[in-house]
């Protein structure tokens, strides 16, 4: 049971280049989120999901795009990266929405 | 504006003391209510989770919640140098709706000295 996890751990983009964040579970929870943290700052809600095909915006969710075709699987896009998005990016998942939040290892990115 | 605020930080312990760490919240219809512990460069890890109005405890840590106040705190006991982390708190803002959308405080950054 690996819990959530994410690739890759590290990336360094250029301005204007894209990528995609993976994120996985294996718990079979309906609930998976993407946060973002900058230095010294707590957490961000970037995009959310309630289960597979529903996805909606969180707090911050400029710059970014989501989908969600399975259960397990909960990508984030980045399209044209801007410095403005270098932080940690962490996934979450829970088994129901008002239940703890379990998360990812996080993905450290840097936009130069 | 849903709002979280912890007690602003650093907080420094000695040893074998007791760490108090204070949380309010601004959102009268928050339903749940969770401690992290962030390592450096690490990810956020469950230490509590709350749900009514009480102490829960669990091991070193309790963890107190007056939804009246709009208040949740956590303590640790016989705190320890490998305590010093990050601490942060977090509240359910679903508001009547079932999306569970965690709301973070900025945490408190704890420092327990020998």
């Amino acid at each position: 049971n690996a819990g959530v996890t994410q690739t890759p751990k590290f990336r360094i983009l250029k301005i204007g280049q894209s990528m995609t964040l993976q994120c996985t579970q294996d718990m079979n929870h309906n609930y998976m989120y993407w946060y973002r943290q900058d230095p010294g700052m707590g957490l961000k809600l970037i995009y959310y999901s309630v289960g597979a095909g529903i996805t909606d915006k969180g707090e911050v969710p400029n710059g970014y795009n989501v989908s969600r075709s399975t259960t397990e699987d909960f990508p984030l896009r980045l399209e044209l990266a801007a410095p403005s998005q270098t932080s940690v990016y962490f996934c979450a998942s829970s088994y129901s929405g008002v239940r703890e939040q379990f998360f990812g290892p996080g993905t450290r990115l840097t936009v130069l | 504006q849903k709002e979280v605020e912890q007690n602003s930080g650093p907080l420094s312990v000695p040893e074998g003391a007791i760490a108090s760490l204070n949380c309010t919240y601004s959102d009268r219809g928050s339903q749940s209510f969770f401690w992290y512990r962030q390592y450096s460069g690490k990810s956020p890890e469950l230490i509590m989770s709350i749900y009514s109005n009480g102490d829960k405890e669990d091991g070193r840590f309790t963890a107190q919640l007056n939804k009246a106040s709009q208040y949740v705190s956590l303590l640790i006991r016989d705190s320890q140098p490998s305590d010093s982390a990050t601490y942060l708190c977090a509240v359910n803002s679903a508001g009547g709706t079932s999306y569970g959308k965690l709301t973070f405080g900025q945490g408190t950054i704890l420092t327990v000295h020998p």
